[in-house]
């Protein structure tokens, strides 16, 4: 199993720019999630998935948009990048259950300038 | 809303000993979840171990416990036996029992194993 994949793994945009994060799993989980990490700080939530089909806001869902059309993949939107999303994003997934580990993939570096 | 705060930014240790790392948390609920975190310079994360608020039982994994007082709203992880492995960000997080969709994390410790 390859786990949680993200991708791209690094992106240079440009102000204004729109662009799509794909995550990817392949062990079957409900539970997927979108995180940001700025520097000096812990993750914070953006967006999660209970499952295919539905979407929810997390702490900081402002300038993001999701979506969840297939069970095994989580897309994260920008519509229009601002320089406050530069951030290292992780995905996410677990299965039901609130014990069960959050499984994370290795991030992906975004910079807008 | 819950908060977790790690108050050491940094910290270090030479190989082979102990060292803890502190959190703290604020809630009003009584069932939950913490877990500690291990993110290498690879940026992973790393389950590191986790506790359930209604056991009293400390967790262990090996190398890792924890101290878990729910009253002081505290859990602590120590590590003994320190390896140059074990240089990473340490991140504490919690998680509501009726509401899991929503890890909170603190700010993290950056934690320097030293030959």
């Amino acid at each position: 199993n390859a786990g949680v994949t993200q991708t791209p793994k690094f992106r240079v945009l440009k102000t204004g720019q729109s662009m799509t994060l794909l995550c990817a799993q392949d062990m079957n989980h409900e539970y997927m999630y979108w995180y940001r990490q700025d520097p000096g700080m812990g993750l914070r939530l953006i967006h999660y998935s209970v499952g295919e089909g539905t979407t929810a806001k997390g702490e900081v869902p402002d300038g993001y948009n999701v979506s969840r059309l297939k069970k095994q993949n989580f897309l994260l939107g920008l519509e229009s990048a601002a320089p406050s999303q530069t951030s290292v994003y992780f995905c996410a997934s677990r299965l039901t259950g609130a014990y069960n580990e959050q499984f994370f993939g290795p991030g992906t570096r975004l910079t807008v300038l | 809303a819950q908060t977790v705060t790690q108050s050491q930014p940094e910290m270090s240790v030479q190989e082979a000993e102990t060292v803890t790392l502190s959190c703290t948390y604020d809630t009003s609920e009584s069932n939950y979840y913490l877990f500690w975190y291990k993110q290498p310079p690879s940026r992973q994360m790393i389950l590191v171990i986790r506790q359930e608020a209604y056991k009293q039982q400390n967790a262990t994994e090996n190398r890792f416990s924890v101290n878990f007082q729910k009253a002081a709203k505290s859990f602590s992880l120590k590590i003994s036996d320190s390896q140059l492995g074990d240089t990473a960000m340490y991140f504490c997080a919690f998680l509501l029992r009726d509401a899991g969709n929503m890890l909170t994390f603190g700010g993290g410790t950056r934690l320097m194993v030293k030959p």
